[in-house]
């Protein structure tokens, strides 16, 4: 199994500003993504993190307002760039090693934007 | 395309009685499947997954899942509801060739009460 650590747990932050999230796992691990989960909704891929290499987002995410870094195979961050009320929601950091294994997920960071 | 649909956003069952939790998949390929879990200010835990072995699956806490392909079916069940099990669950498939790249259901909410 592989254990994800997320820096900030939550954080308030003023609108216009940027929030850079940090997602720690202690193993190597293949894959990494970033989700969304806002207000009293499911998860939301917004992207792949690629190893040393530019992430791969999903449609209705861009690199300007989210983006991404994967320096090595443990760890990876997210920046919230500047940031609305509109992107209050947890973020959460996912890990795994492929198929047939199961991805697991970080304690998620709660931002609320004011 | 991979999609998840899960019935009732809302379920509540009163303690000891059984808990069924519906969802139905979409997919073009074999499907992997999951169960997962979120409790109050927390992430994900993994309850149980499907990845194309037995079709009943268990998982941890007492819950178990069925693959149906007939029904496109991955309902979740436990037969004895504890307070303690009150939470989000999720639905979640596999994107093909997505290794850990997830596609989540909306989500039930799980009450449990006296």
């Amino acid at each position: 199994s592989a254990v994800i650590s997320q820096k900030p747990s939550r954080d308030i932050c003023q609108r216009g500003t940027s929030l850079t999230i940090q997602c720690q796992v202690d193993s190597q691990v293949t894959m990494m993504f970033w989700y969304r989960q806002q207000p009293g909704q499911s998860l939301t891929l917004i992207a792949t993190a690629n190893q040393g290499s530019e992430a791969t987002y999903e449609s209705g995410f861009v690199i300007d307002k989210f983006p991404i870094s994967r320096p090595n195979l443990t760890f990876s961050t997210l920046t919230v760039s500047n940031m609305s009320p509109e992107d209050s929601s947890i973020y959460l950091c996912s890990a795994g090693q492929g198929v047939n294994t199961e991805a697991f997920f970080g304690q998620g960071t709660r931002l609320t934007v004011v | 395309a991979q999609s998840v649909t899960q019935l009732g956003s809302h379920v509540s069952v009163s303690e000891g009685a059984l808990v069924l939790l519906r969802c139905n998949y979409s997919s073009s390929v074999p499907p992997y499947l999951f169960w997962y879990v979120q409790y109050p200010n927390q992430g994900l835990q993994l309850l149980l997954k499907y990845t194309s072995a037995a079709t009943l699956v268990k998982g941890i806490n007492g819950f178990e899942a069925e693959f149906k392909k007939s029904e496109t079916s991955f309902h979740l069940t436990k037969p004895s509801a504890h307070m303690s099990d009150a939470a989000e669950y999720f639905c979640a498939v596999s994107v093909s060739g997505g290794y850990n790249k997830l596609i989540f259901g909306a989500g039930t909410r799980l009450a449990v009460h006296p």
